[in-house]
C-alpha cells in the first residue's frame, strides 16, 4: 500500500539553528500539505501545493518558515532560525483529489 | 479560524463497550472527515461523509453526517484495546482544512 513518506522522524534542534523537513507524497497525488500539530492540538495547516504552485501559506510564518515543491512531487518544509515554540509534530499529507488526505508519519522536532 | 468542537475530550470504556464521540461548529460544512492517530504516528482517515445525513460504516465504525451540516458523529462498536487513539473530526472551510482538538480513547482490557 502507497504511503506518503517524511524523514527525519525525529529532530532535536538548537533555538536559533535551522532546520529542514523531507516529504515525498504518495505517487500521483497532486495536492501537498505541511501541517504543524502542537501536543494535544488537531493539525493546523502551514502550506498547502496543487503540483509545485503555492494555493495556500496564509498560516505559515514567512519570517523564518519557507517551502518548497520544486518538481511538484516531493517538498521540502524549512525553519530558519528555530525557536523554541516550534518544538511540535510537522505533518506532512497528500491528496489525489477531493479532501481525503493521507498523512505522513511526522516529524517530531525538539527545539531546545 | 472557524472550530470544530469535539466532545467528550477523553474516554475510558471497558473493552467491549460501544463508544460515541461528536463533533460541531458553528458554520456549515459540506464534508466531514474522521481520523484517527496513535502516538508517534500520522492521522489515519477512518470515513469520509459527503451528503447530510449520510452514513457511513467502516467495520466496527459507523459515522453519520448530520443532517444540519454543522455536526458529525462517530460510533465505534464492540471496542477492542486497539481502537486506542485520539479520533479527529475535520471538514473543509474556505479551502482549508480545519481539524478539532480530538477524542482520546482509553480502552481497558
Amino acid at each position: 500500500e502507497a504511503e506518503v513518506a517524511q524523514s527525519p522522524r525525529y529532530k532535536i534542534t538548537e533555538k536559533s539553528q535551522a532546520v529542514a523537513f523531507w516529504c515525498d507524497p504518495i505517487s500521483g497525488h497532486a495536492t501537498l500539505y505541511w501541517y504543524r500539530q502542537i501536543l494535544g492540538q488537531g493539525p493546523e495547516l502551514l502550506v498547502q501545493f496543487q503540483d509545485e504552485s503555492v494555493v495556500d501559506d496564509s498560516q505559515l510564518p514567512k519570517d523564518r518558515f519557507s517551502a518548497e515543491r520544486l518538481k511538484g512531487v516531493d517538498s521540502t518544509l524549512k525553519i530558519q532560525p528555530a525557536e523554541l515554540g516550534d518544538s511540535a509534530m510537522y505533518l506532512c499529507a497528500s491528496s489525489p483529489q477531493g479532501y481525503e488526505q493521507y498523512f505522513g508519519p511526522g516529524t517530531r522536532l525538539t527545539v531546545t | 479560524g472557524q472550530q470544530l468542537n469535539q466532545s467528550p475530550q477523553s474516554m475510558f470504556i471497558q473493552e467491549g463497550e460501544d463508544v460515541s464521540m461528536n463533533c460541531t461548529s458553528s458554520s456549515i460544512f459540506n464534508t466531514w472527515l474522521w481520523y484517527k492517530q496513535e502516538p508517534g504516528e500520522g492521522p489515519v482517515l477512518l470515513i469520509a461523509l459527503y451528503k447530510a445525513g449520510e452514513l457511513t460504516s467502516n467495520g466496527r465504525l459507523t459515522a453519520q453526517f448530520g443532517i444540519t451540516r454543522k455536526d458529525s458523529f462517530l460510533n465505534i462498536s464492540a471496542s477492542i484495546p486497539s481502537d486506542v487513539g485520539i479520533y479527529f473530526c475535520a471538514g473543509p472551510h474556505n479551502n482549508d482544512m480545519r481539524f478539532g482538538a480530538g477524542t482520546r480513547l482509553t480502552v481497558k482490557p
